[in-house]
């Protein structure tokens, strides 16, 4: 079975600094998909960044990136230069071999401080 | 304007009360799933369907029915409401990020739709 754990439930950043949301998965697939969405105070769920198995390269969407180390098993998103509109819930969740069955961390609260 | 509608946004009924909420997406998307969002547990997968007629179960099917009659439509069916179903319900729609080969779903969601039972 898979599961994403994110042990940070809140984390505070200093508006324009980068911050590290962290992310690790467990699972039997050889392939799989990894994904970050952004939950703001208005409820709807925004995706922001994916990231395959097989990508070699980090991927980047604008001032998002995800760190991704296999070995590790995790997937951290980094936002870099945090704005005031960042602050938000994120969830990190993957996807298995086929792109059909989805499993989310419980999420991380962030708040940007002016 | 490409979305997925659900409705109702906000519902309370009572325990037993039969009740569907409704899903719609205009992208013409393969993919729709569902799922609920209780504190501290995330969002957790429901039902997902892969096209029209073929739909299976995510991690937490019981008490939940799905239908995929139309490629645009999935609603979700709660037979016998109980207060452990209280929750913020999403649906989303699904496709392919970037490349094909990728197999990602690249998930839309929409609104959410709270519901209480009572």
């Amino acid at each position: 079975a898979q599961k994403i754990t994110q042990t940070q439930p809140g984390m505070f950043v200093q508006e324009k600094e980068a911050v590290t949301l962290d992310c690790t998965y467990d699972t039997s697939d050889q392939s799989y998909g990894l994904f970050w969405y952004k939950q703001p105070s208005s409820g709807e769920m925004i995706f922001l960044i994916y990231q395959g198995s097989y990508d070699e390269q980090n991927a980047t969407e604008g001032r998002y990136s995800l760190n991704f180390q296999k070995a590790r098993k995790s997937a951290n998103l980094v936002i870099s230069a945090s704005q005031l509109g960042d602050s938000a819930m994120y969830f990190c969740a993957m996807s298995d071999n086929y792109g059909q069955n989805f499993v989310f961390g419980p999420g991380t609260r962030l708040s940007v401080l002016p | 304007e490409a979305q997925v509608t659900q409705n109702p946004r906000y519902l309370i009924t009572v325990t037993g009360k039969k009740l569907t909420v409704t899903c719609s997406q205009n992208m013409n998307h393969e993919y729709m799933s569902w799922y609920r969002q209780d504190p501290g547990l995330g969002l957790r997968q429901i039902y997902y369907s892969m096209n029209v007629e073929v739909t299976d179960k995510g991690d937490v099917p019981e008490g939940y029915k799905v239908s995929r009659k139309e490629k645009r439509n999935f609603p979700l069916i709660l037979e016998s409401p109980s207060p452990n179903q209280t929750s913020l319900y999403f649906c989303a729609s699904g496709n392919r990020f970037r490349d094909i080969s990728s197999g990602a779903n690249v998930l839309t969601f929409g609104a959410g739709s709270r519901l209480t039972v009572l």
